[in-house]
């Protein structure tokens, strides 16, 4: 079956700290991977996706890049700022069920100035 | 583009009530909507699939006559919690997936809302 696992929160960093938060998958076929992120009290966001292998999704100095060999898709950036401080859920589409979104368990992300 | 809202944002009831919860895609037409809920410190659980026109589908687990989901437009779906309890008090979100185009492979969020039973 199709699954999502997230390394577990909170994170916490200083402004301009380099982050990585892990993210791999389970899943049969080639499924499409997606970064949400979720601010306080409010719904999630799409931060950034691949839809197939050795893609890179990329937004706001955030960076994924869809590895089917390790079944992962790691968040990445260079210089966390203050402002990045939310939840990071890591998702996969299903290859053949357009429907159905997987999500990881959430990774709670704190940047200190 | 592809904006999605929620009404209301946070509803507070009394146990037994009931509750209707809205989700409006503003700026495409959405023949998909999705209910999820998410528990405090938790992952959303998908709850149903709400199809325009016809009948929502429920995941396994979920009461289809305690969550009531109509998508009676291109535009609306909304949820219904009959009879609340406290254990129903949760993070409601609904999403929406654009027909076709570069929005099919992806689901648009709404801002949520924040159901609290007395």
């Amino acid at each position: 079956g199709n699954s999502v696992t997230q390394m577990e929160g909170p994170v916490t960093l200083s402004e301009e700290a380099f982050l990585t938060i892990n993210c791999t998958y389970t899943a049969t076929g080639y499924p499409s991977l997606f970064w949400y992120v979720q601010y306080p009290g409010e719904g999630l966001q799409l931060l950034l996706k691949a839809t197939k292998a050795d893609d890179k999704g990329s937004n706001k100095g955030f960076e994924a890049t869809y590895r089917k060999e390790t079944t992962s898709f790691h968040l990445e950036k260079g210089s966390v700022q203050v402002s990045d401080s939310a939840v990071y859920f890591c998702a996969l589409r299903g290859a053949y069920n357009f429907n159905k979104f997987y999500f990881g368990s959430g990774t709670k992300l704190n940047v200190k100035p | 583009g592809a904006v999605v809202s929620q009404h209301p944002s946070r509803v507070i009831c009394k146990s037994g009530t009931s509750v209707k919860i809205e989700c409006r895609s503003l700026d495409f037409q959405a023949t998909t909507m999705f209910w999820y809920r998410q528990f405090p410190k938790q992952s959303l659980m998908l709850m149903a699939t709400s199809n325009e026109g016809s009948k929502a589908t429920y995941e396994q687990g979920v009461e289809k006559d305690k969550f009531l989901i109509n998508h009676a437009s291109l535009t609306l779906s909304t949820l219904t919690v009959t009879s609340a309890h406290p254990e129903d008090s949760s993070f409601y979100i609904c999403s929406a997936r654009e027909p076709r185009g570069a929005g099919y492979n992806e689901q648009f969020f709404g801002p949520g809302t924040r159901l609290t039973v007395l």
